[in-house]
């Protein structure tokens, strides 16, 4: 069973902190994909990416970036948290050739705070 | 990202069916995905279609696909208490040619005793 592991659950900093918020997933995954989660805007997608230290822009990048130095591991990074990134993020993995009963695969999430 | 609209907020009483709808905007979607999310977790694939299907049925679970209109549904028969969570429909995305999957605002089911 693929297993996407979130490494905070809970997160509460101050704005204008650096925050780095990790993702390994545990099957190979080539892909993998950071969403936000915002009630009433559902998830949307901030980063993924294809392969290590590959990138690519979701609909929301602003005020975010990524790292992908190992394939299991993918990073998103605040470069300097504001209130309105507070929200809960939510992280994913696929295979190359994903599709139909093997799509993304979910974390349980972080709940970020920004004060 | 294209827009992929659901309603907010459906409440049924146990027992009866649920039918949560979602419209979507790219036809060349190939599969189609409603995923399930249980309060304080993270998204659970529910089921999927593939988009040369009108229908498929999984057990209590019926997904309608009107591929004119974009138009995307999800019946659950016989709604059971631990039906109730957040439910988002899903359409594959290309962004620069790779993909990604974009999901809808997300419909609340509470299922009332």
């Amino acid at each position: 069973d693929v297993k996407v592991t979130q490494s905070s659950r809970y997160l509460v900093k101050r704005t204008g902190e650096k925050v780095f918020l990790e993702c390994v997933q545990d099957m190979d995954h080539e892909n993998m994909f950071w969403y936000r989660q915002d009630p009433g805007l559902g998830l949307r997608l901030i980063y993924f990416s294809y392969d290590v230290k590959m990138k690519e822009k979701g609909d929301i990048p602003e005020g975010y970036s990524v790292s992908r130095e190992k394939k299991e591991r993918f990073s998103l990074i605040l470069e300097s948290a504001s209130t309105n990134q507070t929200s809960m993020y939510l992280c994913a993995s696929s295979p190359t050739t994903w599709g139909g009963n093997s799509p993304l695969h979910f974390g349980n999430g972080t709940r970020l705070t920004v004060t | 990202g294209e827009d992929v609209e659901q309603s907010l907020f459906l409440s049924v009483r146990e027992g009866d069916s649920s039918v949560i709808n979602c419209t979507y905007t790219d036809s060349s979607s190939t599969y189609l995905y409603w995923y399930k999310q249980e309060p304080g977790a993270g998204l659970q694939l529910l089921t999927y279609i593939f988009s040369n299907m009108d229908m498929k049925q999984d057990q209590r679970l019926t997904v309608l696909l009107n591929k004119k209109d974009k138009h995307l549904s999800l019946r659950i028969a016989d709604t059971q208490t631990g039906d109730s969570a957040i439910y988002f429909c899903a359409e594959i995305t290309l962004y620069t040619g790779r993909r990604a999957l974009t999901f809808g605002s997300g419909t609340r089911l509470q299922v009332q005793p």
